[in-house]
């Protein structure tokens, strides 16, 4: 069965440090992996994915993950964070396994980005 | 660009209402979704469909039920409308053998 654990609930950074949000998963296929990210009072905008291409998977607003099959994990990082990067970030798990196609969002990490 | 509509941003109902979301799509896609998210526990899947007049259950379908008429719209369903059904609501959708999900901007459902 799939599943998606947020390691951290929330995470605090100071600006133009860098940011790790951690994420591990459980899938029986090859599943598909992403990040989304959701500003305050605005929809989910997607980061970036990764479908078993190259491992390192490069995103938008500078944000990159590294897909690691032995350690079940996903790790959502960028090196010097911004104070625009405060909002909420889902990691989720896609696959079509039996029962069809699902996908399983994680609980959250909330970024919030010091002065 | 894909466009996924919500048709309210707000919502305030009654316990014991019948509630309708709507939810409408502009790319064609196949599939469309309907989540709940609530502070600690992400987005739960309540029902999807992969085509029109077919559905299925996802994690937390009891209380809900969907239609789906058109390809292009999918609408959820509060037969009788509880305070803990209170909650942001989110519409999804995408192409058949694509991964990515496009979103709606959500309804915040208040129901009192």
């Amino acid at each position: 069965a799939q599943s998606v654990t947020q390691l951290d609930s929330h995470v605090s950074v100071s600006e133009g440090t860098p940011v790790l949000l951690r994420c591990n998963y459980s899938s029986s296929y090859s599943p598909s992996l992403f990040w989304y990210v959701q500003h305050p009072n605005k929809g989910l905008q997607l980061l970036l994915k990764y479908t078993s291409a190259a491992t390192l998977v490069k995103g938008i607003n500078g944000f990159e993950a590294e897909f690691k099959k032995s350690e079940t994990s996903f790790h959502l990082t960028k090196p010097s964070a911004h104070m625009s990067d405060a909002a909420e970030y889902f990691c989720v798990v896609s696959d079509t396994g039996t029962g069809g196609f699902k996908t399983i969002f994680g609980a959250g990490t909330r970024l919030f980005v010091k002065a | 660009d894909v466009k996924v509509t919500q048709s309210s941003r707000y919502l305030v109902k009654r316990t014991g209402e019948k509630v309708f979301l709507e939810c409408v799509q502009d790319m064609d896609h196949e599939n469309m979704f309907w989540y709940r998210q609530d502070p600690g526990l992400g987005l739960r899947l309540i029902y999807f469909s992969y085509d029109v007049k077919m559905k299925e259950k996802g994690d937390i379908p009891e209380g809900y039920s969907v239609s789906r008429e058109k390809k292009e719209r999918f609408s959820l369903i509060l037969e009788s409308a509880s305070t803990n059904q209170t909650s942001m609501y989110l519409c999804a959708s995408l192409s058949l053998g694509a991964t990515e999900a496009f979103f709606g901007q959500g309804t915040r459902l208040t129901v009192v």
